[in-house]
């Protein structure tokens, strides 16, 4: 059974970037029909989808946050990363990392890690 | 974007309610709806994916259904364990969309 965990610097200051990184066990990030994804939870808020990086390394970002977003692979340490530019009190938030699995028939999100919040001040 | 409206955004029930939580989407996503439980400090679980497919290991009390733009979660018997918020969510295109969440207290 895959499991994901996230890590991260917990406080980060207005305009610097927020850096976290999530690393996968029972199973690879470089094979299967799986979308390796961020999504976040702002206090008293709904889920947020930030973005996904396919196996393949190609990505899909969510239009409000593209301009400041990157996410990436790392193969070799079976890990994936985010980062998110210039940020401010509106991004704190608790930061989920996910996979979703996509088939001919569905796409869902079928593993989390428990969160890790990150507070911007 | 497609935007998701669940109601009601909490609600209070006692254990051994019937309860149903609705979703509405702003276009038709056909039967592309997955719903989630979620506590704090526990990693999401994913109960219902493709409106009304039971995902594995997940009590038979949880049921979804609907298609087009109305879907709904029902849990026949509230357990205990149950309280939590559920969150819809659409995953006919990207960026993909939740729903605000339902609190299920006590």
């Amino acid at each position: 059974q895959v499991q994901l965990q996230e890590s991260g610097p917990g406080l980060v200051k207005p305009s610097q970037t927020l850096s976290l990184s999530c690393t996968v066990t029972g199973g690879s990030i470089s094979s299967g029909s799986y979308f390796w994804t961020w999504i976040r939870q702002p206090a008293g808020k709904g889920l947020e989808w930030i973005g996904r990086i396919y196996t393949s390394g190609s990505t899909n970002y969510n239009p409000s946050l593209k301009s400041r977003l990157t996410i990436s692979l790392d193969t070799s340490n079976n890990h994936f990363s985010l980062k998110l530019s210039s940020v401010t009190a509106a991004d704190t938030a608790v930061y989920y990392c996910a996979r979703e699995h996509g088939s001919a028939s569905y796409y869902k999100v079928d593993s989390w890690g428990r969160g890790t919040l990150v507070t911007v001040s | 974007d497609i935007q998701m409206t669940q109601s009601p955004s909490s609600l209070s029930a006692s254990v051994g309610d019937r309860v149903t939580i609705t979703c509405r989407a702003s276009q038709s996503i056909g039967n592309n709806l997955n719903w989630y439980q979620h506590k704090p400090g526990t990693a999401p679980v994913l109960l219902i994916y493709t409106a009304s497919t039971l995902e594995s290991g997940v009590p038979s009390r949880f049921s979804g259904g609907g298609s087009g733009t109305d879907f709904s979660l029902t849990i026949s018997s509230l357990q205990p364990a149950d309280f939590a918020t559920y969150s819809c969510q659409q995953s006919y295109s990207t960026p993909r969309t939740f729903g605000q969440g339902t609190k299920v207290e006590i």
